[in-house]
């Protein structure tokens, strides 16, 4: 049962324009939403995260938009940068840290 | 450097042996993990130890037992590896357990099963 869906699988965006990837969750009971960064070859790290109190989220480039009503939640990446390619795993918990779902992930891919 | 450091970062064995995996933090965390990243990048907890304790065990095969010696190394022991057991094995640590922890993940150990 995949309780974090997360879509495109894939994304392929120009430099300097926005990726968005968006993530769809089931679980009401999720209340922490975190996105998560991995490089090749390396583990995912922490990237920016929301609580379902609030609709958005920005640091930096990046920013968080949630929905609560419709249980969907998004990354932006603005002003997309070549350094930016990797896999963004978008997550949910409730409860503890080892009660983490993952997404499926979103490769993305920027272009020169 | 502080880090979650695993060894070794690539594994490659024959169906029915014994593997283990080494981890180790230097962050002061109480809390490590281990994930599965399967073929299709799927992450999937498998184990979390909080001061040596197993706090959760998903639905793991018992060929699979996590062994923490002291609260910044977790290492994962395989027995009778299998074909479906090929994947990225990532460790991780936290402070505490709390929801909205960051978890820091080492770098990987890919295993290949033949």
């Amino acid at each position: 049962q995949q309780q974090v869906k997360q879509s495109p699988q894939s994304l392929i965006v120009q430099k300097g324009g926005i990726s968005i990837i968006n993530c769809a969750y089931e679980n009401t009971a999720f209340d922490y939403f975190p996105w998560y960064q991995q490089f090749p070859g390396k583990g995912p790290a922490l990237l920016i995260a929301i609580r379902p109190d609030v609709s958005e989220k920005k640091e930096g480039r990046f920013t968080i938009s949630f929905n609560k009503s419709a249980k969907q939640f998004s990354l932006h990446i603005m002003d997309s940068q070549p350094g930016d390619s990797a896999t963004y795993f978008c997550a949910a918990s409730t409860g503890t840290a080892s009660k983490l779902t993952f997404g499926t992930g979103t490769r993305l891919q920027v272009t020169l | 450097d502080t880090a979650v450091s695993q060894t070794p970062k690539y594994l490659v064995t024959q169906m029915g042996n014994d593997k283990s995996i080494k981890c180790e933090q230097n962050l002061g965390h109480d809390t490590m993990y281990w994930y599965k990243q399967d073929s299709k990048k799927f992450l999937k907890i498998m184990f979390s130890y909080n001061n040596k304790e197993l706090i959760i065990n998903e639905t793991v095969p018992n060929r699979f037992s996590p062994k923490s010696p002291d609260k910044a190394h977790l290492n994962l022991h395989i027995n009778s590896l299998e074909l479906g057991d090929s994947a990225v094995y990532f460790c991780a640590s936290s402070q505490g357990t709390g929801r909205r922890v960051a978890l820091h993940f080492g770098n990987g150990t890919r295993l290949t099963v033949t």
